[in-house]
């Protein structure tokens, strides 16, 4: 069983739409993260989320929004994407954000830009 | 920034056979290294973790060695299978309580 839920699976979406990923975790987990990641590449760190407050942002750009409603639910909301933005964009969850804790990841959404 | 550099990028084995993945690591302040397996089309998991204060960890057939000296670590996979067949990503803990993860490495195991 996976406990980091992200919705949905696969998400096409034109370049003028807009769309939201969804993720949740009920591990009582404080810190968040946005991953994206392409084809044979590792996974690359979009945003963390610390006790539902933005702590890190890597230089994303605007047009990928995050937001945390609360301690269990992270959102990344997207708005005029480019097909370079078509990727597996995973969510995760550690205990706290020390660097020292296990990064758990959902199975991720398949995203794909046209 | 830390940088980890991930040897070989492709590994070729007979099952059975053993498999070692190395990566180097450029902050000296890191102080946890994990290891996830990602088979295709599925998420990253967490195989086996290791933190600064320890040398060598052991979980079944896999295993992690670190030499802070060298920052350096590895991990070994003896016996491997065919369900072993996957990417693997090493990472480190870099500034900022980030982790920075290396290039990975396709294992292939054939029967």
């Amino acid at each position: 069983d996976t406990e980091v839920t992200q919705t949905p699976k696969h998400l096409v979406m034109g370049m003028t739409n807009k769309k939201s990923l969804k993720c949740e975790q009920h591990m009582g987990h404080r810190a968040m993260y946005w991953y994206k990641q392409k084809a044979k590449k590792p996974p690359e760190l979009m945003f963390v989320y610390s006790y539902e407050k933005l702590s890190i942002n890597e230089s994303v750009p605007s047009r990928f929004s995050p937001e945390c409603p609360n301690s269990s639910l992270l959102n990344l909301h997207l708005h005029a994407l480019q097909p370079e933005d078509s990727a597996l964009y995973l969510c995760a969850s550690s205990q706290v954000r020390d660097g020292n804790s296990p990064l758990h990841f959902g199975n991720g959404t398949r995203l794909t830009v046209t | 920034g830390e940088n980890v550099e991930q040897h070989p990028s492709t590994l070729s084995v007979q099952e059975g056979d053993s498999a070692v993945i190395k990566c180097t690591y450029s902050d000296s302040a890191s102080n946890y290294f994990p290891w996830y397996k990602q088979e295709l089309g599925k998420r990253p998991q967490l195989i086996i973790d290791i933190r600064s204060n320890v040398g060598e960890k052991k979980d079944q057939r896999i295993a992690v060695t670190l030499n802070k000296t060298a920052k350096h670590f590895s991990l070994h996979i003896t016996e491997t299978q065919p369900e072993d067949s996957a990417v693997y990503f090493c990472a480190a803990s870099g500034g900022y309580n980030k982790l920075i993860f290396g290039a990975g490495t396709r294992l292939a195991v054939h029967p």
